[in-house]
């Protein structure tokens, strides 16, 4: 099965940077996704890792490394309208595959 | 593209009435997620179509539950009958074959079961 792990909350500053981790127990996947999600609001694809290394979009930036079944969403230069809840999810590489499993997501919370 | 297209937005009904939410997912997607969000339970897949064909139901959480994909345009979820542990957001996805891990919700339902 999977297990995704992220932190239940995040508080940063306007302006900062911050990194949303996310560990996970899985036999095998395909790759490691970004979802955001607006109080009220629907959840949203940020970016797709199908590979170790760094993807950048913008202002964010996301990581897998899957020796260390680990990987991160970095997000710079922190605005207000990133307080949103952000969640990771893979897809296994087997019967199940094409299912995303989501982690329970991490509440970012931007202060001024 | 509207993206994914869900009604009712808001239901509230009494427990034991049956319930019905809609979804037309985005034109050309051929897969088609159900999950359902609660603040227990987070998000879970509930049942997912490919060419209007469901393909895994084991996260129906029961027969109340049952879903239907009569043409790659519209699919429904339906509770019958309701009860309060039903309420909860429910979203429908859509996604492309070669896209798997990049789905497109939509807006949701907010179902409320007193």
């Amino acid at each position: 099965g999977q297990s995704l792990e992220q932190p239940s909350e995040v508080t940063a500053v306007e302006g900062a940077i911050v990194q949303i981790n996310c560990t996970y127990q899985t036999s095998g996947f395909y790759g490691l996704s970004w979802y955001q999600q607006h109080d009220g609001g629907a959840p949203t694809f940020l970016s797709y890792n199908a590979l170790d290394g760094l993807e950048e979009t913008g202002r964010f930036s996301s990581f897998l490394s899957r020796s260390d079944s680990y990987g991160y969403l970095l997000l710079q230069e922190l605005q207000m309208k990133d307080s949103a809840s952000y969640f990771c999810a893979v897809r296994p590489d087997n019967n199940a595959g094409n299912m995303l499993t989501f982690g329970g997501g991490t509440r970012l919370m931007v202060k001024p | 593209d509207a993206g994914v297209i869900q009604s009712p937005r808001h239901e509230v009904t009494e427990m034991g009435q049956e319930v019905t939410l809609r979804c037309k997912p985005i034109s050309g997607h051929d897969y088609l997620f159900w999950y359902r969000q609660t603040m227990m339970r987070g998000l879970e897949l509930l049942i997912y179509f490919n060419n209007n064909v469901p393909i895994d139901d084991s996260g129906m959480p029961e027969d109340r539950f049952s879903a239907k994909m009569p043409n790659a345009s519209f699919s429904t979820l339906k509770i019958q009958p309701s009860e309060p542990r039903d309420s909860a957001v429910y979203f429908c996805a859509s996604s492309l074959p070669a896209k798997r891990n990049e789905q497109y919700f939509g807006p949701g339902t907010r179902l409320t079961v007193t």
